[in-house]
């Protein structure tokens, strides 16, 4: 099947830094790509939907200033969360979706901001 | 407003038994698809399988099964003679229909975990 490259698999970093996240589509073109963010031992809450050449859609509840979502290729989506506060430590991972609508997802990347 | 249930919170079981993992769904959407994932312990989603509303028949891959029912709004998942690798939390999700007839975001149940002992 398709694969999804999510990187990094884990990130510890100090409170008030950026971290970026990367999501690749390796195999196929991805005109979407979703990002999701999940709590320990919680479901897996819908962040922004990213199209590729335009702006990421953000649930509500969502800073869009606050998580960067840029899908500047078919095969790349990259999510930074600036300033981060310990309350973004978080399980975050992506899906990207194919041409014959079906959905993949990255491996995650576990947050800790310290 | 679209709503996946997973009741079960925990279901532990001993290898070899059957088990079932419920789900309900709600949703005001006349076209709309169905999806089970499977998170190990090491976190990535693992896709189980993807169902649309006009396809009521029932599935069996292997040991999983799943019994899709409109007229209750479910979509159950068996897993027969249970194993210690299906150890997971299992998320049922539902997804919209978009105007160009492919499917929208997921909205996730509140998943189950299965422990599956030996």
């Amino acid at each position: 099947g398709a694969v999804v490259s999510q990187h990094p698999s884990r990130v510890i970093c100090k409170s008030g830094t950026s971290v970026k996240i990367e999501c690749r589509s390796l195999d196929f073109q991805a005109t979407t790509m979703f990002w999701y963010r999940q709590f320990p031992k919680q479901s897996l809450m819908l962040m922004a939907t990213s199209n590729e050449g335009s702006k990421a859609t953000y649930e509500q509840g969502v800073e869009k200033d606050k998580f960067l979502i840029n899908h500047a290729s078919l095969t790349l989506s990259t999510l930074t969360v600036t300033s981060a506060h310990p309350e973004d430590s978080s399980f975050y991972i992506c899906s990207a979706r194919t041409s014959n609508e079906k959905l993949f997802f990255g491996s995650g990347t576990q947050l800790s901001v310290l | 407003a679209q709503k996946v249930t997973q009741a079960q919170t925990e279901i532990s079981v001993v290898e070899k038994e059957d088990v079932t993992l419920d789900c309900v769904y709600e949703t005001r959407d006349t076209t709309y698809y169905l999806f089970w994932y499977k998170q190990p312990p090491s976190g990535e989603l693992v896709f189980l399988i993807r169902r649309n509303s006009f396809d009521e028949q029932n599935e069996i891959s292997g040991r999983y099964s799943w019994n899709f029912q409109k007229s209750t709004s479910s979509f159950n998942f068996t897993i027969t003679a249970s194993q210690v690798v299906d150890s997971a939390v299992y998320f049922c999700a539902l997804s919209g229909q978009m105007f160009s007839g492919g499917y929208n975001k997921l909205i996730f149940g509140a998943g189950t975990r299965l422990a599956v002992h030996p």
